[in-house]
C-alpha cells in the first residue's frame, strides 16, 4: 500500500506565472482534498475532489482550480500567481468526504 | 465565518507530566472531529476521528473526548515523552458545508527533558 505522494517538493515561481502541483492518492481512496498552509496558520481548505468532481470549496478565488483523474490522483492549478500564494500546499486522500485523511509531504511554493 | 479555535497556542510540559488542550468548533452541520499530530518535517498524521457526542478514543497514552452539543473536544496526553513534541491540529468536518474541513491553528507542544 503506497502512501500519498506530492510533486514537486519545492517550487519557485514569479508573480503572474502559473503553477501545477500534483498529488497521488493512497490506494483505495476516492477523495482528495487540497490545503494551503501559510506560516503560523492551520491548513486552509482549498477544495475537495470526490470521484472526479469538485465536492466543496473554501474561500479561494477562481484562479485556484483542480482536477481529479480516473485513478483518483489530482492536480492543483494556480494562475496569475501572487506573492501571498507563497505557502506549503498539502493534499490529503481519504475514502469519503470527511473521513480520516492521509496527508502527503506537501509542496513548498515560493512566489517572488 | 466558521472558525475552529485551539488553545493554548503553545505549551511547554515537563517530561513525565500529563497535559491536555482544547479544540472548539461550530456545532451546526457537524459530522466529524479530527485530531492530527504534525511533527516537524513530516506529514500530519491522523490520531482520531470522532463523530458521536460523548465519544472517547484512546491510542496508547493519548486520548480524546468529544462534546458535539457545546462544540468542543479535549486531547489528553498522559506521561509526556520527548517524542510527543509536535503540533496537534484539530479539524471539524461537515458534509453539508462548502468548506468541508476546517482546521484550527494547532497547539504547539514542547516536552522539556
Amino acid at each position: 500500500e503506497t502512501g500519498v505522494t506530492q510533486s514537486p517538493t519545492h517550487l519557485i515561481k514569479t508573480r503572474g506565472q502559473q503553477v501545477t502541483l500534483r498529488c497521488s492518492s493512497q490506494s483505495g481512496h476516492n477523495t482528495v482534498s487540497w490545503y494551503q498552509q501559510a506560516l503560523g496558520q492551520g491548513p486552509q481548505f482549498i477544495f475537495q475532489y470526490y470521484r472526479e468532481e469538485e465536492n466543496g470549496r473554501g474561500n479561494f478565488p477562481p484562479r485556484f482550480s483542480g482536477l481529479q483523474f480516473p485513478n483518483y490522483s489530482s492536480e492543483l492549478n494556480v494562475n496569475a500567481l501572487e506573492l501571498d500564494d507563497s505557502a506549503l500546499y498539502l493534499c490529503a486522500s481519504s475514502f469519503g468526504e470527511v473521513s480520516r485523511q492521509f496527508f502527503g509531504p506537501g509542496t513548498r511554493l515560493t512566489v517572488l | 465565518i466558521l472558525n475552529v479555535e485551539q488553545s493554548p497556542q503553545s505549551l511547554h510540559v515537563q517530561e513525565g507530566d500529563s497535559t491536555n488542550f482544547t479544540c472548539s468548533f461550530p456545532s451546526s452541520n457537524f459530522y466529524a472531529l479530527h485530531w492530527y499530530r504534525w511533527e516537524t518535517a513530516k506529514s500530519p498524521e491522523a490520531l482520531f476521528v470522532m463523530t458521536l457526542n460523548g465519544d472517547e478514543k484512546k491510542k496508547g497514552r493519548i486520548s480524546a473526548t468529544l462534546n458535539t452539543k457545546e462544540g468542543y473536544s479535549y486531547l489528553y496526553i498522559k506521561g509526556s515523552q520527548p517524542e510527543d513534541s509536535a503540533t496537534y491540529l484539530c479539524a471539524s468536518g461537515a458534509r453539508n458545508r462548502d468548506d468541508k474541513i476546517i482546521f484550527g491553528k494547532g497547539t504547539r507542544l514542547h516536552i522539556l527533558p
